[in-house]
């Protein structure tokens, strides 16, 4: 099972804010950059967010990643249809020797 | 354009083998570190191995070690995940994500392993 816990689903109507929050520890988010990604079924998966807060080039500024501690979060501003998608943060865990992914949020735009 | 494409999947039989193969394009390959990543169904995505640019530093998550390796060919721009001993669990689509700013830059399209008598 993930070291990362996310909630299963958020939702919001097209231009609310989003928040998904992302749990870990010292071993993991607590020690180590957090990375957001998007994923839409029978697509692949998309960088969103790298080193707990940037935004790689292309990527719309109503994406947002913060950490503080051992846990980090994705706002999603403004929210649109297109933004409806799977997301999932991930991080390096020291203990394990390897990255975990979060168990992944559904995010429904109502 | 970066371009990572996927080969090798297919139906497998509990306890074979398969190959998946990696074809990478639009970026110097050597300069990369590249890992697989694998999402069962109805299930999240899992982190499953890790090599470096040269090959010389190799990682591997608990659930597939000792049964799954990693290799590269720089000069051939490939990647290789090796899998042996498979499991039902082990059916999933299999990708292949190039680093860069993050450990999971740029991603493959996917190849669907199935494991089933």
């Amino acid at each position: 099972q993930s070291v990362l816990t996310q909630p299963p689903s958020a939702s919001g109507t097209p231009g609310q804010r989003v928040t998904i929050s992302c749990s870990g520890s010292s071993s993991n988010i607590g020690s180590n950059y957090v990375y957001w990604y998007q994923h839409l079924p029978g697509t692949a998966p998309k960088l969103l967010i790298y080193n707990n807060n940037q935004r790689p080039s292309g990527v719309p500024d109503r994406f947002s990643g913060s950490k503080s501690g051992t846990s980090a979060s994705l706002a999603i501003s403004g929210l649109r249809s297109e933004d409806e998608a799977d997301y999932y943060c991930a991080a390096w865990n020291d203990s394990l020797g390897g990255y975990v992914f979060g168990t992944g949020t559904k995010v429904t735009v109502l | 354009e970066v371009q990572l494409v996927e080969s090798g999947g297919g139906l497998v039989q509990p306890g074979g083998s398969l190959r998946l193969s990696c074809a990478a394009s639009g970026f110097i390959f050597s300069n990369h570190e590249i890992n697989w990543v694998r999402q069962a169904p109805g299930k999240g995505l899992e982190w499953l191995s890790y090599i470096s640019g040269s090959g010389g530093t190799i990682y591997y998550a608990d659930s597939v070690k000792g049964r799954f390796t990693i290799s590269r060919d720089n000069a051939k721009r490939s990647l290789y995940l090796q899998m042996n001993s498979l499991r039902a669990e082990d059916t999933a689509v299999y990708y292949c994500a190039r680093a860069g700013d993050s450990p999971f830059d740029y991603w493959g399209q996917g190849a669907l392993v199935t494991v089933s008598s």
